[in-house]
């Protein structure tokens, strides 16, 4: 597609109930990050998925929350028994592969998943 | 281990006058720094990146900012403001040593008066 590409744009859901967040991203990129952006928090670091090297995860911020990439596409972020403090709105990206000695990738971002957790 | 710290949550302008958000970091290696513009209810947008090659970049929406090594930092400006600048900003840095995970900026929300 033209863009990234994140489903559900909203998500309304019970307290201990999982939920699953998908990203699309843009055709041919290889780097994909996954950022939470709450109230007052600002946007923080999830997950990165670069090609078929193994995902950094060091920004999750507990076991509960997981996520996938399949055949290098695709990404599927799962938060389970999910808390009131899960809730915010999740921002996938996508991007080319490191370019050149500067690395300084263009992230493409999606309009995000907002979560809220009752 | 990078930082970012934009000195203003908020900036209110008139409408026709400069903008000015201010942005500092801090990076043990040679960084790459961008602006994002997000509109509300809507994603993230690039204006514009400094990747080490010329200081005062020129971005979209007649936007530019200048890399200033001596200072760590990389003010956003732009010469006058427009109504449909209203949003929030954010400042980012990023280093290929850390894997090229971008590091926020806690925002700035400009507010343009008519």
């Amino acid at each position: 597609g033209a863009g990234v590409s994140q489903s559900p744009s909203n998500k309304v859901t019970e307290k201990g109930k999982d939920v699953e967040l998908r990203c699309d991203p843009i055709s041919g990129h290889t780097a994909l990050y996954w950022y939470r952006q709450s109230l007052g928090q600002g946007l923080e670091f999830l997950i990165y998925f670069q090609g078929n090297s193994a995902p950094d995860k060091s920004g999750l911020p507990s076991d509960r929350f997981s996520a996938e990439r399949t055949g290098g596409s695709v990404s599927t972020l799962t938060i389970q028994r999910t808390q009131q403090e899960d809730s915010a709105v999740y921002l996938c990206a996508s991007s080319l592969a490191l370019q050149g000695s500067s690395g300084a990738n263009v992230l493409t971002f999606g309009a995000g998943s907002r979560l809220t957790v009752l | 281990a990078q930082s970012v710290t934009q000195l203003d949550s908020h900036v209110s302008v008139s409408e026709g006058t400069p903008v000015l958000l201010r942005c500092n970091y801090s990076s043990s290696y040679s960084p790459s720094l961008f602006w994002y513009v997000q509109h509300p209810n809507k994603g993230l947008q690039l204006l514009l990146k400094y990747t080490s090659a010329a200081t005062l970049v020129k971005g979209i929406n007649g936007f530019e900012a200048e890399f200033k090594k001596s200072e760590t930092s990389f003010h956003l400006t732009k010469p006058s403001a427009h109504m449909s600048d209203a949003a929030e900003y954010f400042c980012v840095v990023t280093v290929k040593a850390a894997g090229n995970k971008l590091t926020f900026g806690g925002g700035t929300r400009v507010l343009v008066k008519p």
